[in-house]
């Protein structure tokens, strides 16, 4: 298995509509976990940490299911500015290698 | 503030050349970073300093070193240039593994 599958889409969505993905991982011992937004040919830019109880940042909400060793992204009345690619990441701190893994990303258009 | 700043923002080598990759912080942040981002292959750790004078491999170090002499910058090296190293080049800084990682603009390097 994989350290973190995404779907790579491309997610076609119109305007106004609410959209999902899920990340999954696979080290149970994951310890942060992170939403990045990159725009094309952009740097990724944090778009929101994820907390154990769930979090809501205006129309994103993150969710954490620990269990089922995934989280997950909601994105309500979604905006033509929504459109990029959303990375997942996964800390741990494995024998001190403190490191990041991301996943592929996850492309998502808006459609007018 | 100018953030996370690499240079150059692209380059273009032949096969053999080498070169070397700036990344400066003023944030003051002690974690910096380097990672390469290839299509399909989301964001892979390069390389990784968790302080001045320190430097610890990730998951793709072959053919690459660095050094982090200031706290400020972190230097990506290429002795040997070769065409699988063709890619997107980011460097990243935090304040520590827990908290957010701030990008670079990143420079498109490719190896003929």
């Amino acid at each position: 298995r994989k350290e973190v599958e995404q779907d790579p889409g491309p997610f076609n969505v119109p305007e106004g509509a609410t959209v999902a993905f899920n990340c999954t991982y696979s080290n149970s011992a994951s310890q942060s976990f992170f939403w990045y937004r990159q725009d094309c040919r952009k740097e990724p830019k944090l778009l929101m940490s994820v907390y154990s109880s769930g979090n809501e940042d205006g129309r994103f909400t993150a969710q954490l299911n620990r269990a089922s060793q995934y989280i997950s992204l909601l994105i309500r009345d979604s905006k033509l500015s929504d459109s990029a690619t959303y990375l997942c990441a996964f800390g741990d701190t494995n024998f001190g290698n403190e490191k990041l893994t991301f996943g592929t990303g996850t492309r998502l258009t808006i459609i007018p | 503030n100018a953030g996370v700043t690499q240079t150059p923002k692209f380059r273009v080598l032949k096969t053999g050349q080498s070169m070397t990759l700036l990344c400066a912080q003023d944030m003051n942040h002690e974690y910096m970073y380097w990672y390469r981002q290839d299509p399909g292959m989301g964001l892979r750790l390069i390389h990784y300093s968790v302080g001045e004078g320190t430097t610890a491999k990730g998951e793709v170090p072959d053919g690459y070193n660095v050094s982090r002499l200031k706290k400020q910058n972190f230097l990506l090296g290429l002795e040997s240039a070769a065409p699988s190293q063709t890619s997107v080049y980011f460097c990243a800084s935090s304040r520590d593994f827990y908290n957010e990682q701030f990008f670079g603009p990143g420079t498109r390097l490719t190896v003929l």
